[in-house]
């Protein structure tokens, strides 16, 4: 099991919003502010989306801003778009013996 | 152009030893903390090992913990993962992905280039 749990998947029409949920504790996500996001099409590396919670790396488009509340981290993706559909995962830096964790991913389903 | 390329991967049996290198090109290697990130096939993501931009520090998943070590020689651009006591569980594609520059406690703060991975198969 995860230690960071994010829904198997979410979905939504070309043009809409939708926001994947990745939830922590105060002792990974919700104490420090090393969240990042990954997005990951099938047989590809991962790609960078957001870190440090909602900053977002060059050449990254705008319609993908992350936030945090609590425990809980989140990745917006506005005005989905067919190439967004891939899986997503986010990590967080955390104060246990393994110090940096990854969620169990979501797959994004563009219907 | 700026790149990670990972080798070494193969079929190794449970208990041996496989070394895999991550071959940097294109930045300043010696800048930065590298990593080294797992998949198992058709799972998720699961972090591995750190190393600083330096080689001073290292921290391990609590999986690998004792088994496997990272390094790096910053002369010739290249990290190392050194795994043994191998396991049917360890199988999977191994990534060596990039941290910010000369990170410390941040080196956790999003990798932002990652190789395209090595896949190592523990099988009898």
């Amino acid at each position: 099991q995860s230690a960071l749990t994010q829904p198997a998947s979410v979905s939504g029409s070309p043009g809409q919003s939708i926001t994947i949920s990745c939830t922590g504790t105060s002792s990974d996500v919700g104490g420090y502010n090393y969240v990042s996001w990954y997005q990951q099409h099938p047989g590809k590396a991962p790609k960078l989306m957001i870190y440090d919670v909602s900053n977002r790396p060059s050449g990254v488009s705008n319609r993908f801003s992350g936030s945090k509340s609590g425990n809980t981290a989140s990745l917006t993706i506005s005005g989905l778009q067919a190439e967004d559909e891939a899986d997503y995962y986010c990590s967080s830096y955390t104060s246990s013996s393994t110090p940096l964790v990854f969620g169990g991913g979501t797959k994004l389903t563009v219907l | 152009q700026v790149q990670l390329v990972e080798s070494g991967g193969g079929v190794v049996q449970p208990g041996r030893s496989l070394r895999l290198s991550c071959a940097a090109s294109g930045f300043t290697f010696s800048s930065y903390g590298m990593h080294w990130v797992r998949q198992a096939p058709g799972k998720g993501l699961e972090w591995v090992a750190v190393i600083w931009y330096d080689g001073s520090n290292k921290y391990y998943a609590d999986s690998v913990k004792g088994r496997f070590t990272i390094s790096r020689d910053n002369s010739k651009n290249t990290l190392y993962l050194q795994m043994n006591s191998l396991r049917a569980e360890d199988t999977a594609v191994y990534y060596c992905a990039r941290g910010p520059p000369y990170c410390g406690g941040d080196c956790y703060s999003g990798f932002d280039l990652w190789g395209r991975g090595t896949l190592v198969t523990v099988s009898s």
